[in-house]
């Protein structure tokens, strides 16, 4: 069966970082696109970042741009998100997600979630 | 930046009736959505691709529908399991944007 398992989450202090962690099973890890999706207090849905099979194209929503960063190891079948200078709005509790087969942005399984609170 | 907007934000409904929630894309998106149910304290499922692909295992009683800029989500023979959020999405591969969720629409059944 699928598995994705985040960890790395907690309460951490504006402006500080945070290094979140996927790890994979279940699945060909190298064969699929991988992103990061957050649910805010409140809020929708928000796709953060993603990354496709091979490491080689990453990208960012406009709200984490410049202070986010995807990454992956196939070899470990896990994929990170560095958060750097991180905001109170960025208080979310984030999912690892597999991209689909038929399209790297299709959302095809969720991890159960990792909280990160932003506060002082 | 395509925006992709979802009516209603709220819907009550019954036990055995139907609901149709409408997602509308800023430009012309082709069939590119899909369809996503997410209950408090669960991880999120897909439902839907291609605008009217029902995944496996999903029931009949789910569907998708429409092409272009208009898309609604019906589900039909309403249980109250199907007490959730529900977000259409407009994908791509990998335009950065286009990943876009629209801001959900929280359906109570009764």
């Amino acid at each position: 069966d699928v598995q994705l398992v985040e960890s790395g989450g907690g309460l951490v202090q504006p402006g500080r970082s945070l290094r979140l962690s996927c790890a994979a099973s279940g699945f060909v890890f190298d064969d699929f696109a991988m992103h990061w999706v957050r649910h805010s207090p409140g809020k929708g849905l928000e796709w953060v970042s993603g990354i496709t099979w091979n490491g080689n194209t990453v990208d960012y929503a406009d709200s984490v741009k410049g202070r986010f960063t995807i990454s992956r190891d196939n070899a470990k079948k896990s994929v990170d998100l560095q958060m750097n200078s991180l905001r109170p709005e960025d208080t979310a509790l984030y999912y690892c997600v597999k991209g689909s087969i038929v399209a790297t942005s299709i959302f095809d399984f969720w991890g159960q979630g990792i909280p990160v609170t932003v506060s002082s | 930046d395509i925006q992709m907007t979802q009516s209603p934000a709220t819907v009550s409904a019954t036990v055995g009736e139907s609901v149709t929630i409408t997602c509308r894309a800023s430009q012309d998106i082709r069939n590119w959505v899909a369809w996503y149910q997410h209950k408090p304290g669960r991880a999120p499922k897909l439902l839907i691709t291609k605008a009217s692909s029902l995944e496996s295992e999903v029931p009949s009683r789910f569907s998708g529908s429409g092409t272009g800029t208009l898309f609604t989500l019906t589900v039909a023979r309403l249980l109250p399991d199907d007490s959730a959020t529900y977000y259409c999405q407009n994908y791509h591969d990998f335009s950065g944007p286009m990943y876009v969720l629209g801001q959900g629409t929280r359906l109570e059944v009764e």
